[in-house]
């Protein structure tokens, strides 16, 4: 059973469309991350949810917009992608209340924008 | 909030080589430490952590880190390379209080070559 899993693995759009990628995470973690990694592999946070509740916003353009339906999920979506967006886009989660135990991290979002 | 520098962006070592690679954080409060491996192409993977106690913090795969507090490093070590370890090694960094993200170094490309 995959702990964090995103979907989809690759994704390759053009310029303008809009995407989302999901999240599903199947820990009980209360807890749940996007990190952007650039073409330099550093990584970034995003957003944070906790309990479906945002709470951490990053400085991110507002095309990106985050949705948590539920706290084992936290689903991205991107407005009128860019050249710039291109990106791996990673889904973590943790227990807010046990963080020293770190983040679990899923395979990772590679989009590719054109 | 807090920040993490490493030094080495990329490291050569022969197979059976010792391995160091420099971590130094920012921060003024409490943190714990981590260090996260990506191998190519995959997710991150937690190596090990430090939240308290002994500073030398044993982790997989025959790693090892030492937090020094008075030099704010949390600096990683191996004794004995092999091809095995190529990856990219990021060091991480979260307050001990508050809704601080975990923040990551831009990491250190490993190559081992035979």
């Amino acid at each position: 059973d995959t702990a964090v899993s995103q979907t989809p693995k690759y994704l390759v759009t053009q310029m303008g469309n809009d995407k989302s990628i999901k999240c599903e995470q199947n820990l009980g973690h209360d807890t749940m991350y996007w990190y952007k990694q650039d073409s330099k592999k550093f990584l970034k946070i995003m957003f944070s949810y906790n309990n479906k509740e945002l709470i951490i916003n990053e400085t991110v353009p507002n095309r990106f917009s985050p949705k948590s339906p539920d706290k084992a999920h936290l689903n991205l979506h991107i407005n009128s992608l860019e050249l710039g967006d291109s990106a791996v886009y990673f889904c973590a989660s943790s227990q807010k209340d046990m963080f020293f135990y770190g983040y679990t991290f899923g395979s990772g979002t590679r989009l590719t924008v054109v | 909030a807090q920040s993490v520098s490493q030094h080495n962006h990329h490291v050569i070592l022969s197979e059976a080589a010792s391995l160091e690679l420099g971590c130094n954080y920012s921060y003024g409060g409490t943190v714990n430490l981590f260090w996260y491996v990506q191998y190519p192409g995959q997710h991150l993977q937690l190596l090990l952590k430090y939240f308290s106690g002994d500073p030398l913090v044993k982790g997989i795969k025959g790693f090892e880190a030492e937090f020094i507090k008075s030099k704010f490093s949390f600096n990683l070590r191996k004794p004995s390379v092999q091809w095995s370890d190529t990856a990219e090694y990021f060091c991480a960094v979260i307050a001990n209080s508050g809704n601080t993200p975990l923040v990551f170094g831009k990491g250190t490309r490993l190559s081992v070559i035979a």
